[in-house]
């Protein structure tokens, strides 16, 4: 069975500065990792996602995150963030398997202060 | 595209009462899920269904009901709803890894 933590409930933030979202997760067997934004009173939209390959993933509006398989962790970052990235972030992972079940963190409330 | 769809956008129940949320996909996905988050919780599965007549049990399935008649539907229903059951609905469909979310409906038992 998979878990997913995500170690932040909230998130403040100046407009301009970097931020960190922190995802730790556990799996015994290999997994696809994601992260999905939810804009508020909206469905969640798929940020960026590893499945393979080079451990820094880049996704849509500036965010990346790093897969660190020795620290299980997904942490997603930006360099700069803008008043329109204030949303709930979920991290989630999915197991290989037929059907692809995913399994969500809490979520990350990110709030951008002017 | 309209991409997934959910009717209704908004209900309130009373205890004991039964309904049906209806999904739909125009994207010719093969597998479809239905979701509720609850604050701090996150989304938990109810149900799934990885083809046209098939469905399975999520995480949180007590309480609901499912049926994949049709390739693009995928219907939950609740046959005696309780307030625990307060939560936003969100369907997904995805042809592989990656999941594209409905808009919700938001679900109120009194």
């Amino acid at each position: 069975a998979q878990s997913v933590t995500q170690l932040d409930s909230q998130v403040p933030v100046f407009e301009e500065a970097p931020v960190e979202l922190r995802c730790n997760y556990s799996s015994s067997v290999s997994v696809y990792l994601f992260w999905y934004v939810q804009y508020p009173n909206q469905g969640l939209q798929l940020l960026l996602k590893y499945l393979s390959g080079s451990t820094l993933v880049k996704g849509i509006n500036g965010f990346e995150a790093e897969f660190n398989k020795s620290q299980t962790s997904f942490h997603l970052r930006k360099p700069s963030v803008h008043i329109s990235d204030t949303a709930e972030y979920f991290c989630a992972v999915s197991d290989l398997t037929g059907g692809f079940k995913t399994i969500f963190g809490a979520g990350t409330r990110l709030f951008v202060k002017a | 595209n309209a991409g997934v769809t959910q009717t209704p956008k908004f209900r309130v129940l009373k205890t004991g009462q039964s309904m049906t949320l209806l999904c739909a996909q125009d994207m010719n996905h093969e597998y479809m899920y239905w979701y509720r988050q609850d604050p701090g919780m996150g989304l938990r599965l109810i149900h799934y269904s990885v083809g046209e007549g098939t469905t399975a049990k999520g995480e949180v399935p007590d309480g609901y009901n499912v049926s994949r008649l049709k390739k693009q539907n995928f219907l939950l229903g609740l046959e005696s709803a309780a307030p625990s059951q307060t939560s936003v609905y969100f369907c997904a469909s995805s042809y592989s890894e990656t999941q594209y979310f409905g808009p919700g409906t938001r679900l109120l038992v009194l």
